[in-house]
């Protein structure tokens, strides 16, 4: 089974608008992180934010929050405000802290375009 | 500024020949990985390195190689055993390999061409 699902492989958002990228993950170690990255064109991954399973309160950095709900498996990342430097590669991953020797699993990604 | 590079940028080969991708990071950390992303893809774990001296296989290992002699160091040689290399190569680096909190950084990638 995969790890990590991303079910939407490309999402169009005007500018200005708020838009929610799904990501569905499977595990059972009761201790792991979720992450997301964003990849533009040139390639490089950028680290956006992060949830500890363990964390309380969604995580939020900036224009980026994740709404974590733990019992559906579910971290999805919501951006809002989307600005057209937003277009890019968004992936989740997830690393376990006792299987798996702590390797990050990720997803396949979502295409986000941004219109203006 | 700390950071990750990779060297070269784009990278030609011809076939039968190897040929080894550069990973240098200052950030101090202990783990270093390398992934491997074909077009429209995720990413795939090739190798990944806990600490000096040390590394393991990925999901992906076949026809490539990997050393840590040094801590800043992950050099990633792609051999002619491997049948289909052209793709773009990721080097990433954490604080703790096994720490389920934290982030990996990347480098700029690689990008693989067979000729």
């Amino acid at each position: 089974a995969q790890k990590i699902t991303q079910t939407q492989p490309g999402m169009f958002v005007q500018e200005k608008e708020a838009v929610t990228l799904d990501c569905t993950y499977d595990t059972s170690d009761p201790s792991y992180g979720l992450f997301w990255y964003k990849q533009p064109s040139s390639g490089e991954m950028i680290f956006l934010i992060y949830q500890g399973s363990y964390d309380q309160q969604n995580a939020t950095e900036g224009r980026y929050s994740l709404n974590f709900q733990k019992a559906r498996k579910s971290a999805n990342l919501v951006i809002s405000a989307s600005q057209l430097g937003d277009s890019a590669m968004y992936f989740c991953a997830m690393r376990e802290a006792n299987t798996n020797a702590g390797k990050s699993t990720f997803g396949d990604g979502t295409t986000l375009t941004v219109k203006p | 500024d700390g950071g990750i590079t990779q060297s070269p940028k784009y990278l030609f080969r011809k076939e039968g020949q190897n040929v080894t991708l550069s990973c240098e990071q200052n950030l101090n950390h202990d783990a270093m990985y390398w992934y491997r992303q074909d077009p429209g893809q995720g990413l795939r774990l090739i190798y990944y390195s806990q600490i000096v001296n040390d590394f393991q296989k990925g999901d992906i290992a076949e026809g490539y190689s990997v050393s840590r002699e040094k801590k800043e160091s992950f050099p990633l040689t792609v051999t002619s055993a491997q049948k289909n290399p052209t793709a773009f190569y990721l080097c990433a680096s954490s604080g703790q390999a096994a720490s389920s909190y934290n982030e990996q950084f990347f480098g700029p990638g690689t990008r693989l061409t067979v000729l």
